[in-house]
């Protein structure tokens, strides 16, 4: 079956643009993640939902990035106002239970962001 | 927050065996320790998870002794394409915590 796809694959910004990256999670993956990856860096976590609900967002770096899954399937990561510290890899995981950590997360190929 | 410390990377020929450790002092009881693999370019995959003593699948064994402060994964005839980076990680609430992973370099 399908698994984790992420658009765009690629993404230049200008400096102070708005982005949206989208995040199509495995069908009925009940958990999704997103991470931000910096070159030579491992991933960092950002947010987590279940379902529908953004049970975790401590990881979201300012308030320019926010996140949303409003029908509990494909999940769009907006960053504001971008920044070129916001360069980085954004990948996005699902898993198929709600409880997180003892659950193998399925992650996609990420989206490259590059900001000018 | 529970940390982990593997080396930075490790070089191996094709067809050894390789071994890379993983120490966590301060994991929690019920923590369990998971493997993940990296390619250039791809995000990372799930490899092995276990929470005692041995662990084996298709692609690698996993080994915790019993006061589980380091796990060990196992690389059996390692080839060119098991060229990647290994991350040792547990989960901290929701999230995985990867740390920067062991870089290993395959050769022929």
């Amino acid at each position: 079956g399908a698994g984790v796809s992420q658009s765009p694959r690629y993404k230049v910004a200008k400096r102070g643009q708005d982005v949206a990256l989208r995040c199509d999670p495995i069908s009925g993956h009940v958990s999704l993640f997103w991470y931000q990856q910096a070159l030579g860096q491992g991933p960092e976590f950002l947010t987590y939902f279940q379902n529908e609900a953004q049970l975790d967002k401590s990881g979201l770096p300012s308030d320019r990035f926010f996140a949303e899954r409003p029908e509990g399937s494909v999940s769009t990561l907006k960053i504001q106002r971008t920044q070129q510290e916001d360069s980085a890899v954004y990948l996005c995981a699902s898993s198929p239970r709600g409880l997180a950590g003892a659950v193998e997360q399925f992650f996609g190929p990420g989206t490259r962001l590059t900001v000018l | 927050l529970a940390k982990t410390t593997q080396p930075i990377s490790m070089d191996s020929y094709e067809g050894q065996e390789v071994n890379i450790t993983c120490s966590h002092n301060n994991i929690a009881t019920n923590d369990y320790i998971t493997w993940y693999q990296q390619f250039p370019s791809q995000g990372p995959r799930f490899i092995i998870q276990g929470y005692k003593t041995k662990v084996t699948n298709e692609v690698a064994s996993l080994f915790i002794p019993a006061d589980r402060k380091s796990s060990t994964l196992s690389l059996p005839r390692v080839s060119l394409s098991d060229t990647a980076v290994y991350y040792c990680l547990f989960p901290s609430g929701y999230a995985l915590n990867f740390g920067k992973g062991t870089s290993l370099l395959v050769t022929p």
